[in-house]
């Protein structure tokens, strides 16, 4: 398995609303990143783990809350957004020992 | 601090063409790593190509070439023979040591493909 899989694709939520992000990879990768992404901008880090630690937290709202359960899966607790949350939201991992990070598809995220 | 500069916003190329992508960076850090993603409309992130800093030759991934010149602190990506499927974003990035640093990315350039 070589791809880092993410669910849902596109979400709408009210800015009341609780919801997560999932992303999964069986690659052996011990390092999985979540990427915010504006459109017709690059992504934007926000967090970093680590061997399943949190390494990265690139000073992100507490809306936001990741979590990382085990060496193959990320997610992200959503809990009171504002619109201006809306964006792309991208998982990656990496190999340990290798700088390139590979990306799944994305989940659209839309605040109302 | 790392610095990745993508001064095309956007580029026009022929089918069939070759196109080179331009990307300049600044770092500090003698070990670091250059890459290149392509993000098509769809918005997924694709990896195309990767250039580490003390590798001697420059990298190739079939269409796909890295123009890398140290001294000059550049890394072009040049696609050879351009098709309409090459129409994307194209987005160059750096990492620095450890493998599990931030990347920094480009602000992008916006490849469109003309039959």
């Amino acid at each position: 398995d070589t791809e880092v899989t993410q669910t849902p694709k596109h979400l709408v939520m009210g800015m009341t609303n609780k919801k997560s992000l999932k992303c999964e990879q069986h690659m052996g990768h011990r390092a999985m990143y979540w990427y915010k992404q504006k459109a017709k901008k690059p992504p934007e880090l926000m967090f970093v783990y680590s061997y399943e630690k949190l390494s990265i937290n690139e000073s992100v709202p507490s809306r936001f809350s990741p979590e990382c359960p085990n060496s193959s899966l990320l997610n992200l607790h959503l809990h009171a957004l504002q619109p201006e949350d809306s964006a792309l939201y991208l998982c990656a991992s990496s190999q340990e020992g290798r700088f390139e990070q590979f990306f799944g598809p994305g989940t659209r995220l839309t605040v109302l | 601090a790392q610095k990745i500069t993508q001064t095309q916003p956007g580029m026009f190329v022929q089918e069939k063409e070759a196109v080179t992508l331009d990307c300049t960076y600044d770092t500090s850090d003698p070990s670091y790593g250059l890459f290149w993603y392509k993000q098509p409309s769809s918005g997924e992130m694709i990896f195309l190509i990767y250039q580490g800093s003390y590798d001697q030759q420059n990298a190739t991934e079939g269409r796909y070439s890295l123009n890398f010149q140290k001294a000059r602190k550049s890394a072009n990506l040049v696609i050879s023979a351009s098709q309409l499927g090459d129409s994307a974003m194209y987005f160059c990035a750096m990492m620095n040591s450890g493998g599990y640093q931030k990347v920094t990315f480009g602000t992008g350039t916006k490849l469109q493909v003309i039959p």
